[in-house]
């Protein structure tokens, strides 16, 4: 039950795109298509951006996506905008109804 | 509005227990399998803690097991961790989250527990 490796900040200027990568194990995210995004303000909800690799809740601007390429997962936020600056955190199912997170994303947005 | 609540946080010293709450609105509660997922300080997210539908199944991270206990009062719309022998490790903010789609579709605000002597 290894945490998923994120880099611990990303950035970009308004109007660009900025991706974040989330590398696991074959146990984990390149085991299954349960991968989610989460964007985290502190001190607020957590709320679900991208679930099942690139599937979005309603509600989720079109601005956020996701992919996977084997063991690494990635979210795309294009068009960034300042309320986009936030914690982003990966998850992934890890088999045998354990759950795994990764340390988390700081996207700063310049 | 679909919300979760959670309460029941503080401090707590080494060896201690407290039991964390979770009332949820605007759904019925019976028809989700729920979690814990706690956050300690300037650390990532950490799942804890999984209950089925009917309250008959848990699983938990390994860290945790034989000292909390989830379960569930569907007709009271809640959720519970009964969290003992407490260590100062578990040290967080802890998140009911509902799940749905494989993913955490629905969090609360989280409440904060602290195990210090």
């Amino acid at each position: 039950q290894s945490a998923l490796t994120q880099p611990p900040s990303a950035s970009g200027f308004p109007g660009q795109s900025v991706t974040i990568s989330c590398t696991g194990t074959s146990s984990d995210v390149g085991g299954y298509n349960h991968v989610s995004w989460y964007q985290h303000h502190p001190g607020k909800a957590p709320k679900l951006m991208i679930y099942e690799v690139n599937k979005r809740p309603s509600g989720v601007p079109d601005r956020f996506s996701g992919s996977k390429s084997a063991s690494t997962a990635s979210l795309t936020v294009s068009g960034l905008q300042a309320e986009d600056e936030a914690d982003y955190y990966c998850g992934s199912w890890g088999g045998s109804n354990t759950w795994v997170f990764g340390g988390g994303t700081k996207l700063t947005v310049l | 509005e679909v919300q979760l609540v959670e309460s029941g946080g503080g401090l707590v010293q080494p060896g201690g227990s407290l039991r964390l709450s979770c009332a949820a609105s605007g759904f019925t509660l019976g028809s989700y399998i729920m979690r814990w997922v706690r956050q300690a300080p300037r650390k990532g997210l950490e799942w804890v803690a999984t209950i089925n539908t009917d309250g008959s199944e848990e699983y938990y991270v390994d860290s945790v097991k034989g000292r909390f206990t989830i379960s569930r009062d569907n007709a009271k719309n809640a959720l519970y961790l009964q969290m003992n022998s407490l260590r100062a490790d578990d040290t967080a903010v802890y998140y009911c989250a509902r799940d749905a789609n494989w993913a955490f579709e629905i969090w609360g605000q989280g409440t904060l527990v602290t195990v210090s002597s």
